[in-house]
């Protein structure tokens, strides 16, 4: 069956400019969650959604970072005016549900290089 | 403050030896745990979970164990084979309904060498 994918799978952009990552989940999962994994880093948590709602933003760095959630299904997060440390490999993640014992499965991440 | 911290960046074992993984958490709140392998160019995989109420998980030639009291938790992979080379993620979650993210440590790169 089809996993989480993503596209672009490389996006490279001038600073300032405004760029789109796409994050198809798997069929039924109600749960979606975007982080980024910066060059030698962990895994940032930057927003989650449970169906189209996204009860924790916690993550997002700046309010440059934006993301949404239509049918329940397809995610987009958006980065305005890009910055260099905007640079990161951005992945998405989808489980049944948001309870911590779902594991979550993830895309291959969108890597986004800002020069 | 990291609330999931692997403290080893890196680890090197031979094939067909032990590889012990750590992870150490600080919010008591956490009670399910999860391991995650990720390949180069690849997203994360799910490996292993354990819950708070055990204190050993295990399937096939991986075994998680649990010390609550030390909130300390480490992930055995015996034998080590090469294709177990990966950067392995330590997770935290608060196990009841919506509950939200899962906290994630900065990673282990594992390199078994033949």
């Amino acid at each position: 069956g089809a996993g989480v994918s993503q596209s672009p799978s490389n996006k490279v952009t001038e600073k300032g400019k405004d760029v789109e990552l796409r994050c198809d989940p798997i069929s039924g999962h109600t749960a979606l969650y975007w982080y980024r994994q910066s060059l030698g880093q962990g895994l940032e948590f930057l927003i989650y959604f449970q169906g189209n709602s996204a009860p924790d933003k916690s993550g997002l760095p700046s309010d440059r970072f934006s993301a949404e959630r239509t049918g329940g299904s397809v995610s987009t997060l958006t980065i305005q005016r890009t910055q260099q440390e905007d640079s990161a490999v951005y992945l998405c993640a989808s489980s049944l549900g948001t309870a911590g014992i779902h594991e979550q499965y993830f895309g291959p991440g969108t890597r986004l290089t800002v020069t | 403050d990291q609330q999931v911290k692997q403290n080893s960046p890196s680890l090197s074992v031979q094939e067909g030896r032990i590889s012990i993984l750590n992870c150490d958490y600080t919010n008591s709140m956490f009670d399910y745990f999860l391991w995650y392998k990720k390949y180069p160019a690849e997203g994360p995989t799910f490996l292993i979970s354990i819950s708070s109420i055990k204190d050993k998980n295990e399937d096939g030639r991986f075994t998680v164990f649990l010390n609550k009291s030390a909130k300390h938790l480490s992930l055995h992979i015996v034998p080590s084979q090469p294709g177990d080379s990966a950067v392995y993620f330590c997770a935290a979650s608060v196990g009841g309904t919506n509950a939200g993210k899962s906290t994630f440590g900065d990673g282990t790169t594992l390199t078994v060498k033949p």
